[in-house]
């Protein structure tokens, strides 16, 4: 299989702090991609990273990616109470196909 | 707004009825997907139309019936659907070049709930 694994299950931080969550997945890939999803709402693309790059940044959000420990990171910086949602690493299934394989997610809560 | 619209936003039906479940997506994709996501469970893939062919079925039970009339638009119909259906559906679409990956775009959900 696949599925990406985030790790932690579940995140609490203060309002300013910076959050990581990691995901681990099992096969080669040639991208892995990041969505969040707020409660009860669909999710969101966030930030797709190509196998041949290491790190990527949008915004407040850094990716990073390790072909060779087959994880990623995603790093929210300055973390604001709007960030409360889950987080969702996804990897290709078969090397490259369009069917996305989501992990169960990181619950992350901002406390303010 | 993510470009993908999905109607109803709830239903709740009993195990005897009919309903169907709609999305619509206003961003020229030729591919689009339906979820469920239930609780504390990965997302799970049921159904993925590209071109407006069915090209995956990942072993969803006949209550549950997909449709593509055209590559705006897709449905998914419900009959006597069981209390373990109960889930938030989610529809997704992206641009498909022959398997290359693209990013999806989700609607916000349809949250059923079978009695």
């Amino acid at each position: 299989s696949q599925q990406g694994e985030e790790d932690p299950q579940a995140l609490s931080i203060q309002e300013g702090e910076n959050a990581t969550m990691n995901c681990s997945y099992k096969t080669s890939i040639n991208n892995l991609q990041w969505y969040r999803q707020n409660s009860g709402r669909g999710l969101v693309h966030l930030i797709l990273i190509r196998s041949n790059e290491r790190e990527k940044h949008s915004g407040r959000l850094r990716v990073t990616l390790d072909t060779s420990k087959k994880s990623s990171s995603l790093l929210i910086t300055a973390s604001r109470a709007a960030d409360t949602a889950s987080y969702f690493c996804a990897t290709p299934r078969q090397g490259g196909s369009e069917k996305l394989v989501f992990g169960k997610g990181t619950k992350l809560t901002v406390n303010p | 707004e993510t470009g993908v619209t999905q109607t109803p936003r709830h239903l709740v039906m009993g195990m005897t009825n009919k309903k169907s479940l709609k999305c619509e997506q206003h961003l020229g994709h030729n591919a689009m997907y339906w979820y469920k996501q239930s609780a504390k469970k990965p997302l799970e893939l049921m159904f993925v139309y590209s071109l407006e062919e069915r090209v995956e079925n990942n072993s969803v039970p006949s209550r549950f019936s997909p449709e593509c009339p055209n590559s705006s638009h897709l449905f998914l119909h419900l009959h006597t659907l069981q209390p373990e259906d109960s889930a938030l559906y989610l529809c997704a679409s992206s641009q498909d070049f022959g398997g290359r990956v693209y990013e999806q775009y989700f609607g916000p959900g349809t949250r059923l709930t079978v009695t």
